[in-house]
């Protein structure tokens, strides 16, 4: 069974500092994605991932998958209150992406204090 | 932009009870998916289904879960018999076909069922 590890779980930083949060596991996937989610809503999409150490960037998110396509982070720079959520990352079974099953991380919860 | 719209948002049933979620996935999408979130814990894949038939299901996915696609639009998912433990988030997908790999799921944003 394919695992995603989240960490850090929980995360309170101020205002304008930067953050690094990680999505590990022990197995390839095709691709990743990064999600967002509110409380009470669905995970919204940030980005996705396919290329071994691909980077893509999102205004002040900057998103990286391993060489391996085993890992991933997220790095916020000059976090904003508006950055508080819960963010989730999903891997992607099977290479040929048309049976998309996901494999879901448990978040890390960001809260950006004033 | 388009997007997966789910009802009802909120449902409270009692046990035994049947359940059906409704989901209207992206119009030109052609996979569709059931997932759930029981609170506090990790998203989980329950069903696919494209060209009118189920492609995968997991372990949770039992006889008491059936899927259907009765038109061009609606895609459900009939709970038959409410258990305390059904009682999660809903969240139904879709994605467009194809053979890259990067292509995306987009979530709606779910259906939370309580059982009591």
């Amino acid at each position: 069974t394919q695992l995603l590890e989240q960490s850090p779980q929980f995360l309170s930083i101020q205002e304008g500092e930067n953050l690094t949060v990680y999505c590990n596991s022990s197995s390839v996937f095709s691709s990743l994605q990064w999600y967002r989610q509110e409380p009470g809503e669905g995970p919204v999409l940030l980005v996705t991932v396919v290329t071994g150490g691909e980077v893509k960037k999102l205004k002040r998110l900057t998103f990286q998958f391993g060489d391996a396509r085993k890992d991933s982070s997220l790095h916020i720079t000059a976090a904003q209150p508006g950055d508080t959520g819960l963010y989730l990352c999903a891997g992607a079974e099977g290479g040929d992406g048309n049976n998309r099953k996901l494999i879901w991380g448990l978040g890390t919860s960001l809260a950006v204090n004033p | 932009e388009p997007e997966v719209t789910q009802t009802p948002s909120h449902q409270v049933t009692q046990m035994g009870q049947e359940v059906i979620l409704r989901c209207v996935p992206i119009s030109n999408h052609l996979y569709f998916y059931w997932y759930r979130q029981i609170l506090g814990q990790k998203v989980e894949f329950l069903v696919s289904f494209y060209n009118n038939e189920i492609s995968e299901k997991s372990e949770i996915f039992d006889d008491q879960f059936s899927v259907e696609r009765p038109d061009g639009s609606n895609f459900t998912l009939k709970i038959r018999s409410t258990k305390l433990e059904d009682s999660a988030m809903y969240f139904c997908a879709s994605a467009p076909v194809g053979s890259y790999s990067g292509n995306t799921i987009y979530f709606g944003e779910g259906s939370w069922l309580t059982v009591v």
